[in-house]
């Protein structure tokens, strides 16, 4: 399968600064990226979609202020954690899929600790 | 709406043991079925995938699946657990290939010697 590469793969970070996560798509163009969430023992949640050169879309929810989502690039996706909180804290897991109709394949994701 | 319904959050075997994880599934459009094993502060790792070809899909790790349409599930086994089989197992579905997966909430599997 297709390798994507997610980036730092934890970070610790004080309250009140901002985080950026990297997503690559190492051996194809992504024109696609989804981003998830998962708080411990919990299963993986929605947070946005993105695709290349448009504006991401949220799922219900989530704050697209404080969730910057960028996706400049076709290998290239970042999301932001502005101003983080210790509730922020969590495994955030990125995915890429190339054209539609065909597989998304997962980063290895990040934990994220604020503290 | 689609959905995923995992039953029991947790499941313990015996070593050697039949492993059955339990999904069910809601969706208005013939769904893409997958299931993923993820390990402590790991990613998601795909197990196999059901795509409306064979009803019957083979994954890695001796683990299989099998999609019941008339059961609304997809169910996950391995004939014989192993140690290493212990993570927490996740089933997903999607309308679409390359579309945003609906996961559910898990289920972690312990295995005793």
């Amino acid at each position: 399968g297709a390798v994507v590469s997610q980036h730092p793969s934890w970070v610790i970070c004080k309250s009140g600064t901002s985080v950026k996560i990297e997503c690559r798509s190492l051996d194809f163009q992504a024109t696609t990226m989804f981003w998830y969430r998962q708080f411990p023992k919990q299963s993986l949640m929605l947070m946005a979609t993105s695709n290349e050169g448009s504006k991401a879309t949220y799922e219900q929810g989530v704050e697209k202020d404080k969730f910057l989502i960028n996706h400049a690039s076709l290998t290239l996706s970042t999301l932001t954690v502005t101003s983080a909180h210790p509730e922020d804290s969590s495994f955030y897991i990125c995915s890429a899929r190339g054209q539609i109709n065909t597989e998304a394949f997962f980063g290895q994701g990040t934990r994220l600790t604020v503290v | 709406a689609q959905s995923v319904t995992q039953l029991g959050s947790h499941v313990s075997v015996s070593e050697g043991a039949l492993v059955l994880l339990r999904c069910n599934y809601s969706s208005s459009v013939p769904p893409y079925l997958f299931w993923y094993v993820q390990y402590p502060n790991q990613g998601l790792q795909l197990l196999l995938k059901y795509t409306s070809a064979a009803t019957l899909v083979k994954g890695i790790n001796g683990f299989e699946a099998e999609f019941k349409k008339s059961e609304t599930s997809f169910h996950l086994t391995k004939p014989s657990a192993h140690m290493s089989d212990a993570a927490e197992y996740f089933c997903a579905v999607s309308e679409q290939a390359g579309t945003a997966l609906i996961f559910g909430k898990g289920t972690t599997l312990s295995v005793s010697s």
